[in-house]
């Protein structure tokens, strides 16, 4: 079975913090994404990246990066949280063929005090 | 742009009986995957049953299936023999081109009660 592994479940910053979401997968995934869900929104796609050391926005990508310096890990980055990115934040990977599933992890619910 | 709608924000369904929630979608291309996942309470979203655009079957996985209606794009989901463990947020999704970016629904909460 695919494991996408998110670092931590609950997370609590301040304003104004250097945040990092860390992602690992383990069955050689070419593709990775993070995502945002919010209530009444569902998800809502930030960053992906088809291979190592590429990345390309997605819908929502103001306010963050990302850094893939390897296959299987997936980071997100708030540079500067602010309360609005207060948020669940999810990681999925999936294989860089055409139409595959994606697989999710645990989801990280943040919150920016 | 592509889109995905799920017009119904929550649902309840007794246990045993069979419960369709509908998601429709817009989009101009012939070739395309839709998607149902379902995420329960622990959060982990997983994935129910996909159907390709291009096959007229029906997708089926024992109790879930779907009715794929390509003209009126729509993408219901029906689940049979309701049981307690399918009390979840469950998202429609729509896939397209590379790489495989999902667009997601607003999710339907489906409430399963005994």
């Amino acid at each position: 079975d695919v494991k996408v592994t998110q670092s931590s479940r609950y997370l609590v910053k301040r304003t104004g913090e250097k945040v990092f979401l860390e992602c690992v997968q383990d069955m050689d995934h070419e593709n990775m994404f993070w995502y945002r869900q919010d209530p009444g929104l569902g998800l809502r796609l930030i960053y992906f990246s088809y291979d190592v050391k590429m990345k390309e926005k997605g819908d929502i990508p103001e306010g963050y990066s990302v850094s893939r310096e390897k296959k299987e890990r997936f980071s997100l980055i708030l540079e500067s949280a602010s309360t609005n990115q207060t948020s669940m934040y999810l990681c999925a990977s999936s294989l860089g063929r055409f139409n595959q599933p994606q697989h999710f992890g645990d989801g990280t619910r943040l919150s920016i005090l | 742009a592509q889109t995905v709608t799920q017009s119904q924000p929550e649902m309840s369904v007794q246990e045993a009986e069979t419960v369709t929630l509908s998601c429709t979608y817009d989009t101009s291309e012939n070739n395309y995957y839709l998607f149902w996942y379902k995420q329960p309470p622990s959060r982990q979203m997983i994935l129910v049953i996909r159907q390709e655009a291009y096959k007229q079957q029906n997708a089926t996985e024992n109790r879930f299936s779907v009715n794929f209606q390509k003209a009126a794009k729509s993408f219901s989901l029906k689940i049979s023999d309701s049981q307690l463990g399918d009390t979840a947020m469950y998202f429609c999704a729509f896939m397209i081109g590379e790489p495989d970016k999902l667009i997601f629904g607003t999710g339907t909460r489906l409430q399963v009660f005994p």
